[in-house]
């Protein structure tokens, strides 16, 4: 049972356009939310995250918009650059109480590809 | 220049043998965890460590070990019992597990695969 879903496996933007990539999840234990960045070969890189006291969070060229209602997050990307063709995970994280620990719920990820 | 290191970058295995995966981070962080990506899937976490000479299984711990015996190192053994162990494997590590809101920040995988 899928609790972090990113139900595009691959999306093509054009250069200078802008990208959008959806992550829904079902668990509302969630509190903290994630993406990272990812090359072939390569570890996953962290690009930006958001708390579940906010619906936005901006760094640059990303923003990451949460509604917590919807049990949904999008990462925006503007402008789209081709450096930025890669494979976007989303990420919870939720409080384990049998642990005494947070754990990170990774999603299946999504190839973007950013057509010069 | 602090990070995660990860080595080797690709390794064999032959049916039937142990091999061990290795991880250093020079951030002095607490929490240090392994993961596991299969093509097409997301990241699946096998074991985590919150502190040193402690650690706790993930998901699909079955078939692997580890230990902390330092803060900085935290290797992955891959057994013979492990069915299907080819795989790219991840290690991570956060500041502290205890913690809220702390991203993880991952090495760069060794690639598994059997011979």
């Amino acid at each position: 049972d899928q609790q972090v879903k990113q139900n595009s496996p691959s999306l093509s933007v054009q250069e200078g356009r802008i990208s959008i990539l959806n992550c829904d999840y079902t668990n509302s234990m969630f509190d903290y939310f994630l993406w990272y960045k990812k090359y072939p070969a390569e570890g996953p890189t962290f690009l930006i995250s958001i708390s579940s006291i906010k619906d936005k969070n901006e760094d640059g060229r990303f923003t990451v918009f949460l509604n917590k209602s919807a049990k949904h997050l999008s990462l925006h990307i503007v402008p789209s650059q081709p450096g930025d063709s890669a494979v976007y995970f989303c990420a919870a994280s939720a409080f384990d109480s049998g642990a005494g620990s947070y754990q990170l719920t990774f999603g299946k990820g999504t190839k973007l590809s950013v057509i010069p | 220049d602090g990070g995660i290191t990860q080595s080797p970058k690709y390794l064999f295995r032959k049916e039937g043998q142990n091999v061990t995966l290795s991880c250093e981070q020079n951030l002095n962080h607490d929490a240090m965890y392994w993961y596991r990506q299969d093509p097409g899937q997301g990241l699946r976490l096998i074991y985590y460590s919150q502190i040193v000479n402690d650690f706790q299984k993930g998901d699909i711990a079955e078939g692997y070990s580890v230990s902390r015996e330092k803060k900085e190192s935290f290797p992955l053994t891959v057994t013979s019992a492990q069915k299907n162990p080819t795989a790219f494997y991840l290690c991570a590590s956060s500041i502290g597990e205890r913690l809220r809101n702390q991203p993880q920040h991952f090495g760069d995988g060794t690639r598994l695969s059997i011979l």
